[in-house]
């Protein structure tokens, strides 16, 4: 059974600084994913890793995958207000399972 | 287009009575997903399904909690009887399970249950 760790699940930090969130997986995972979750909102799809040494960039945030380490890292540069929100990583076990298992979320706080 | 639309988006209701959650998918996806989001457990996978049938249901905490999908643009999630526990918000997403796609889920705005 897949598991998924994120760290930390709260940062409160101030804008113009930078930042990585963890998201470690237990087992072998085909995919990455990262979601964004804003109060009381949706979740939506921020990238999706495909493979070993994938990088995907989005303005402030990076997100990159290591299969050999499990781990996935979220990088927020020169962070702003707007970035406030919860931010999830997700794996897909693979093996014909086909929903996403997440971590608790980390609960990110910008502050001016 | 339209995106996973789900209703009502509040609910609530006194323990012991049923609650229906409604879903309908993004057209074209052939798979749905019904999560449950509290504080405490974070999101959980409670049922999916393929092309309308049911494939795993293992994540329902109980037999109070059902689901059908009749039709490939909608599904239900039913609760009966509900108790205070069962109060959370209920996701429903949707996604294209063919090849060379992302694997993605989309997600609907969600359902916030509150039982009294």
């Amino acid at each position: 059974e897949l598991k998924v760790e994120q760290n930390p699940l709260f940062l409160s930090m101030q804008e113009g600084k930078n930042y990585t969130i963890y998201c470690n997986y237990s087992t072998t995972s085909d995919r990455l994913y990262w979601y964004r979750q804003d109060p009381g909102k949706s979740l939506e799809s921020l990238f999706v890793l495909l493979s070993n040494g994938a990088v995907k960039q989005e303005g402030r945030l990076m997100a990159s995958l290591d299969t050999k380490a499990r781990l996935s890292t979220l990088h927020i540069t020169a962070a702003v207000h707007d970035l406030s929100a919860t931010y999830f990583c997700a794996g897909n076990s693979g093996g014909g399972a086909d929903g996403l298992t997440f971590g608790k979320g980390t609960h990110l706080i910008i502050q001016p | 287009d339209a995106g996973v639309i789900q209703s009502p988006r509040h609910e609530v209701t006194e323990m012991g009575q049923e609650v229906t959650l409604r879903c309908k998918p993004i057209s074209g996806h052939d798979y749905l997903f019904w999560y449950r989001q509290t504080m405490m457990r974070g999101l959980e996978l409670l049922i999916y399904f393929n092309n309308n049938v049911p494939i795993d249901d293992s994540g329902m905490p109980e037999d109070r909690f059902s689901a059908k999908m009749p039709n490939a643009s909608f599904s239900t999630l039913k609760i009966q009887p509900s108790e205070p526990r069962d109060s959370a918000v209920y996701f429903c997403a949707s996604k294209w399970g063919g090849q060379g796609v992302t694997g993605e889920l989309f997600f609907g705005e969600g359902s916030r249950l509150t039982v009294l």
